[in-house]
């Protein structure tokens, strides 16, 4: 079993539509959520970061972690065109970094 | 301030040629990795350096080598490569330790064919 799993989609929603994106996780000692965004040949860049449980919000996206279920989410609302990337969840057990477990990603097109 | 620069953009090798993967950060980070992009695998880390002079295996080290060469530079090397080392490469830097540490830095990436 993969240590975090994502749905690899594609993922097509009109321009407007709240997109939601989803990962699970399997290892309980992960704290650190991050969900990164990759354009077409380009490298991943960070887009949202959370802490433990919770929700965090920045601008038209809204990152959300139920340890609980051990299971992250990533908000779009009012999606636009230059959202249509890749996303990329991420997670690790703590902040000295030496391992990070990206999901696969989810291809996402809004159109227009 | 160019962030993570990687040399070179494309490659194509044939079966059991060597070649080395450039990587450079302009941001002070202690922190370098190598990762590869497959299509379903996601992002798999090769080795990482968790401050100059040190360096481990990750997930997938078989094939590869590393060295840290200085701060900045952390180069990856196919001995001998082979057909499954097709890959998209992505070097990344962050700042462990920090309030920040969990974001890493990435650069464009190298699409490397083996034939």
């Amino acid at each position: 079993q993969k240590e975090v799993e994502q749905d690899p989609g594609p993922l097509s929603v009109p321009e407007g539509a709240i997109v939601s994106l989803n990962c699970t996780y399997s290892n309980s000692a992960f704290q650190y959520f991050m969900w990164y965004r990759q354009y077409s040949r380009k490298g991943p860049e960070l887009l949202m970061y959370t802490y433990s449980s919770g929700n965090k919000e920045d601008g038209r996206f809204t990152a959300q972690v139920d340890k609980s279920s051990k299971y992250i989410s990533l908000f779009i609302r009012d999606s636009q065109p230059s959202d249509s990337a890749t996303y990329l969840c991420a997670m690790s057990r703590s902040n000295t970094g030496n391992q990070f477990y990206f999901g696969t990603g989810t291809s996402l097109t809004v159109i227009p | 301030n160019a962030g993570v620069t990687q040399t070179p953009k494309f490659q194509v090798l044939k079966t059991g040629q060597s070649m080395t993967l450039q990587c450079a950060q302009d941001m002070n980070h202690n922190s370098m990795y190598w990762y590869r992009q497959d299509p379903g695998m996601g992002l798999r880390l090769i080795y990482y350096s968790a401050s100059e002079g040190t360096t481990d295996k990750g997930e997938v080290p078989n094939g590869y080598n590393v060295s840290r060469l200085n701060k900045r530079e952390f180069s990856l090397r196919l001995e001998s490569a082979a057909p499954s080392q097709t890959s998209v490469y992505f070097c990344a830097s962050s700042e462990i330790g920090t309030s920040s540490s969990y974001e890493q830095y990435f650069g464009p990436g190298t699409r490397l064919t083996v034939t």
